[in-house]
């Protein structure tokens, strides 16, 4: 069946350095990727939508500058925080639409812990 | 391993008939539950959660589940579907050791005026 990978799955960092997480289709091409933030105990929060190609779709009240999304193929989209504080300490994850039956598909997650 | 497991892959109903979803976990201990729905085009939006106390949990649209912890199971029911319910269903289970959210592999209803 597909498969969405996501990496890291865990990452610890330091306060004021930047994170990068990759999600990728491994094997289906995805047109929208969108990524999703879990607070804990709590249910998804939509993040933002990404479109292979353009500019990604920000929800309501998320800091563009802060979570950089790219999606420069129909395989991988990456999350960026940048400037990781404390308070960005969550559970992140992605999911894919597929080109060909647009079914939807989660990565696995990514613990992030900002010290 | 923990998992979250929806045996229906797609259903096929016609109007009015009742629909149930099956959804199996095997995590132990305490779990917070969900379903989310995705409309054709468009992204997941929560249907119902189960947290604590009654264990039958009713949603938007006229859904409900039942908690039934002896069968690790939160099945999604609705007693009489319309054509705008066709979508993919996605169960969802926390489990409180982990604080980390599983999905199945959802389900696809389609249902016929």
């Amino acid at each position: 069946g597909a498969v969405v990978s996501q990496h890291p799955s865990w990452v610890i960092c330091k306060s004021g350095t930047s994170v990068k997480i990759e999600c990728r289709s491994l094997d289906f091409q995805a047109t929208t990727m969108f990524w999703y933030r879990q607070f804990p105990k709590q249910s998804l929060m939509l993040m933002a939508t990404s479109n292979e190609g353009s500019k990604a779709t920000y929800e309501q009240g998320v800091e563009k500058d802060k979570f950089l999304i790219n999606h420069a193929s129909l395989t991988l989209s990456t999350l960026t925080v940048t400037s990781a504080h404390p308070e960005d300490s969550s559970f992140y994850i992605c999911s894919a639409r597929s080109l060909t039956n647009e079914k939807l598909f989660f990565g696995s997650g990514t613990q992030l812990s900002v010290l | 391993a923990q998992s979250v497991s929806q045996h229906n892959h797609h259903v096929i109903l016609s109007e009015a008939a009742s629909l149930e979803l099956g959804c199996n976990y095997s995590y132990g201990g305490t779990v917070n539950l969900f379903w989310y729905v995705q409309y054709p085009g468009q992204h997941l939006q929560l249907l119902l959660k189960y947290f604590s106390g009654d264990p039958l949990v009713k949603g938007i649209k006229g859904f409900e589940a039942e908690f039934i912890k002896s069968k690790f199971s939160f099945n999604l029911r609705k007693p009489s579907v319309q054509w705008s319910d066709t979508a993919e269903y996605f169960c969802a289970v926390i489990s409180l050791n982990t604080d980390k959210l599983i999905f199945g592999t959802g389900t696809r209803l389609q249902v016929f005026p």
